[in-house]
């Protein structure tokens, strides 16, 4: 089955440790994009990436970072320098182009303590 | 720059009873308007999009929405909802100057029996 997808589906860090969330798709789309979720504010860009071995930020990149080695894989990394970084984290892709739908997986639930 | 606005953060309805989810948009040029659901704890999925043509269009699980190029709105309507319908909704704009989608802040529906 084609898909994305995400693990772990919950994950729990010490305040100050970096954690990188794992992001797979086999649809063969060119395009990736991390989303943060918080309650009552949507989803909001960190960053995506339209082809291997380039990205651009999104609206909220401070504190994370991300790599694009290979068309499948998109992991972000939550640094120690991202300042609230518990939310709830989907990555979804699409073909390249502007009026094709974005497929998400299923989400990390990341909890700083 | 694009935005949308979701004017209403919870919808509460009763079963069987119609239902309309408020979303309007600002953006200077041409867009392309999608709806996603989120079941809780899930990654989004694809109810229906606008892209050109009729502006009524016809998604999933019996929801539709009209596209209001006057009013800027793509308001998504159920005639008959079902407790299965309790999830978010999210109203998303792209547009050709911004080579990304913009989310809204989400409608909380919840179907009561």
């Amino acid at each position: 089955d084609g898909g994305i997808t995400q693990s772990p589906k919950y994950l729990f860090r010490k305040e100050g440790q970096n954690v990188t969330l794992s992001c797979e798709q086999n649809l063969n789309h060119d395009a990736m994009y991390w989303y943060r979720q918080d309650p009552g504010q949507g989803l909001r860009l960190i960053y995506y990436s339209q082809i291997v071995n380039d990205f651009q930020k999104g609206d909220i990149a401070e504190g994370y970072s991300v790599s694009r080695e290979k068309k499948e894989s998109f992991p972000l990394t939550v640094t120690s320098a991202q300042k609230n970084p518990t939310a709830f984290y989907l990555c979804a892709s699409s073909l390249e182009s502007l009026t094709v739908e974005q497929f998400f997986g299923p989400g990390t639930r990341l909890t700083v303590l | 720059a694009q935005s949308v606005t979701q004017l209403d953060s919870q919808v509460p309805v009763f079963e069987e009873a119609p239902v309309e989810l408020r979303c309007n948009y600002s953006s200077s040029v041409s867009v392309y308007l999608f709806w996603y659901v989120q079941y809780p704890n899930q990654g989004l999925q694809l109810l229906l999009k606008y892209l050109s043509g009729s502006t009524l269009v016809k998604g999933i699980n019996g929801f539709e929405a009209e596209f209001n190029k006057s009013q800027t709105s793509f308001h998504l309507r159920k005639p008959s909802v079902h407790i299965s319908d309790t999830a978010e909704y999210f109203c998303a704009v792209s547009s050709g100057s911004a080579r990304q989608l913009t989310f809204g802040s989400g409608t909380q529906l919840t179907v009561l029996p």
